[in-house]
Order: structure tokens, then C-alpha cells, then sequence
């Protein structure tokens, strides 16, 4: 059964930092790897969405790379602001049209 | 842009009513999707459909069910509301079986 996790839970960052967020997966046939962001009460936004047979995705200040071998994503977010503040969820697309959410990693970025 | 909407943001319901919970996509989107989130357990899917008047359940479909009469309308159904339901509940929608997911601003339900 797929598995995704995404470390650190929560992330506290001053604006203007470059930063990284991470997601893992247990098994490595997705087929695509999508993330979202989610502000608080609200629902989810897609951002980038990432084809099994692509290395990256780039929208914006927002650049997302994959590595099936490893099983990792990253999301890189460049000169952050505090209206990047949310919560970060990925989530993986099997095979057998299974999608699984990661945990989310909470975003503050502070003035 | 794709526009996933739930008809309320917001309901406070009784124990053992009927709740039902509206979700409109305007893309002509083929796949519709119930989720509900909850603190520390993520987000489960509940029911989802491929087609008009097709449903399957997912996950956690014990105590809802589900209605898809018309293409852009997905419509989730709690026969008997209990406490345990209480949630918010997300609506989500795509073109291709596994493509981009469209999800909407979310019903905040609470069952009291």
C-alpha cells in the first residue's frame, strides 16, 4: 500500500528565504504526483501537477521536481512572502487509480 | 478556469437528519470525488463517480451515499447524521481518470 509522508510537519521561515518542501513515497509506480495548497478553512488549489515520465514542473516562483527511483518530491519555493503562508499537501496517483494524500507540511513565513 | 462549487460553506445540523451536500463543476469534467478531512487522519475519500449515474465507494463509505444524476452535479447524502460526521467535506473533480484534481472551498458540517 502506498504511503506518502511529508517532513517537516511545520515549517517557520523569514520572508524573502528560498526554501524546500519535501514529499516521500513508499512505492515507486505513480503514475502522476500532484501538489496542493490549502489556507486554513479552506479547500485545496492545485499548483503544480507532475507526469510519472517528468523530471519537473515550474509555475511562477513555485519549481517541483520528481524522483521516482528515490521516491521523493520536492516543491521549491523561491523568495517567499507571507502570502505563501498555508498548508502544502502532495499527493501520488498509482497505477491502479489509487490516489494518496501525504500529512501536509504547514507553512508560516513571517514579515 | 475550472470552478468546483459546494453549495454551503458552513452547516450545523441535529443528530438524525438528512443532510445533503451539493457539488457543481462547470469544466464538464467526467470524475467527481467526496472527500472528508479531519485533524491528524488527512483526507479520506468517501465516494467518487466516472460517469452519470455511476458511483463507487472509497475508503470510508459507511453511513453516506451518494447521487450523480446529471454530469456536473455530484451530490453527497448523510441519511442519519451522527456526531462522528462532523467534518469538513471536500468536493474535487477532473477530466481524465487520473488528471489534475479540482477541489472546491469545502462544507464545514457540524452534527450536534
Amino acid at each position: 500500500k502506498q504511503e506518502v509522508t511529508q517532513i517537516p510537519a511545520a515549517l517557520s521561515v523569514p520572508e524573502g528565504e528560498n526554501l524546500v518542501l519535501n514529499c516521500s513515497f513508499t512505492d515507486s509506480a505513480i503514475y502522476n504526483l500532484q501538489w496542493f495548497r490549502q489556507d486554513p478553512g479552506k479547500g485545496l488549489t492545485s499548483l503544480l501537477l507532475i507526469q510519472s515520465s517528468q523530471r519537473e514542473q515550474t509555475s511562477g516562483r513555485l519549481n517541483a521536481s520528481l524522483d521516482k527511483s528515490s521516491g521523493r518530491s520536492t516543491l521549491y519555493i523561491a523568495a517567499s512572502q507571507p502570502g505563501d503562508s498555508a498548508t502544502y499537501l502532495c499527493a501520488v496517483y498509482n497505477a491502479g487509480n489509487m490516489l494518496t494524500f501525504g500529512g501536509g507540511t504547514r507553512l508560516m513565513v513571517k514579515p | 478556469d475550472v470552478k468546483v462549487t459546494q453549495s454551503s460553506r458552513y452547516l450545523v445540523k441535529r443528530t438524525g437528519e438528512k443532510v445533503f451536500l451539493e457539488c457543481v463543476q462547470d469544466m464538464d469534467h467526467e470524475n467527481m470525488f467526496w472527500y472528508r478531512q479531519d485533524p491528524g487522519l488527512g483526507l479520506r475519500l468517501i465516494y467518487f463517480s466516472y460517469d452519470v449515474k455511476m458511483k463507487e465507494k472509497g475508503d470510508i463509505p459507511e453511513g453516506y451515499s451518494v447521487s450523480r444524476e446529471k454530469k456536473e452535479r455530484f451530490s453527497l447524502i448523510l441519511e442519519s447524521a451522527s456526531t462522528n460526521q462532523t467534518s469538513m467535506y471536500l468536493c474535487a473533480s477532473s477530466f481524465f481518470r487520473r488528471g489534475e484534481l479540482f477541489f472546491g472551498e469545502g462544507s464545514r458540517l457540524t452534527v450536534l
